[in-house]
C-alpha cells in the first residue's frame, strides 16, 4: 500500500550523521504537498518528528531536520545516539487518490 | 491536551465485521478543520492509512478498501467508529486512530496525536 519509497535500513556509529530518503511522485510530494516524518520506537505508536517538511514539534531535538526537493524529501539525524534506534516513516498527501500516504519505513540502527 | 484511545475486539473470525471505536478528548469534531483518521500496521510492516472523517462529515477511504470500510462520528460522545467488513487474516494488524493536526485555525495534512493502538488478530 505504500506510495512513498524509503530505504529499508540505514545505520551509523554514535555521533555520525545519517539521512533517510523518501521518494514520491508528481501527485504527492511533487504536487507541493508537505512531507512529515514520524519516529516509531519498538512497541509504541508513531510520534511526529518533523512536520511541514522542516518543522520540529516542541521537544524534538534539533539533531533532527527535514528537507524537500522536487518529488523527494529527506530526514537527517546528526549526532546519532543509541536511543535514535527506531523505525522512521515519511508521510504526505496524494491528490490523485485523495488519500494520506505513508512511506515504506526505514529502520535506523546505531552501530 | 489531546488524547485518543482505541477499543474493540482483539480477535475476530474470517468473514466477520470488525468494529473499532476511537474515544478522544482535548478537541471537538464540531470545530472547523478537525479530523480523525485510522491507520493500521500489520506485524513487522509499514503504516497503512485507512480512512479519515472531518468536522463537516466529509470522509475519505483508501481506494482498495473503500467497499469494506465505513467511518462515522458521534460528536456527543467524542467518538469515531471504524467498521471493516469481511475480515481476512491479512487484516491482522495494530489499528491506530489519530488526530489530524489542527491548531489555532491552521490545519495540516498529518497526524499529530495517536492512540496507543489496538492489536486485532483475524483467525478462526
Amino acid at each position: 500500500q505504500s506510495v512513498l519509497t524509503q530505504p529499508p535500513s540505514v545505520s551509523g556509529a554514535p555521533g555520525q550523521r545519517v539521512t533517510i530518503s523518501c521518494t514520491g511522485s508528481s501527485s504527492n510530494i511533487g504536487a507541493g504537498y508537505d512531507v512529515h516524518w514520524y519516529q516509531q520506537l519498538p512497541g509504541t505508536a508513531p510520534k511526529v518528528l518533523i512536520y511541514g517538511n522542516n518543522n520540529r514539534p516542541s521537544g524534538v531535538p534539533d539533531r533532527f531536520s527535514g528537507s524537500k526537493s522536487g518529488t523527494s524529501a529527506s530526514l537527517a539525524i546528526t549526532g546519532l545516539q543509541a536511543d535514535d534506534e527506531a523505525d522512521y516513516y515519511c508521510q504526505s498527501y496524494d491528490s490523485s487518490l485523495s488519500v494520506y500516504v505513508f512511506g515504506t519505513g526505514t529502520k535506523v540502527t546505531v552501530l | 491536551q489531546i488524547t485518543l484511545e482505541e477499543s474493540g475486539p482483539t480477535l475476530v473470525k474470517p468473514t466477520q465485521t470488525l468494529t473499532l471505536t476511537c474515544t478522544f478528548s482535548g478537541f471537538s469534531l464540531t470545530t472547523s478543520g478537525e479530523g480523525v483518521g485510522w491507520i493500521r500496521q500489520p506485524p513487522g510492516k509499514s503504516l497503512e492509512w485507512l480512512a479519515v472523517i472531518y468536522w463537516a462529515d466529509d470522509k475519505g477511504y483508501w481506494p482498495s478498501l473503500r467497499s469494506r470500510l465505513t467511518i462515522t462520528k458521534d460528536t456527543s460522545r467524542n467518538q469515531v467508529v471504524l467498521t471493516m467488513t469481511n475480515m481476512d487474516p491479512v487484516d491482522t494488524a495494530t489499528y491506530y486512530c489519530a488526530h489530524r493536526h489542527c491548531s489555532g485555525g491552521s490545519c495540516q495534512l498529518f497526524f499529530d496525536h495517536w492512540g496507543q493502538g489496538a492489536l486485532v488478530t483475524v483467525s478462526s
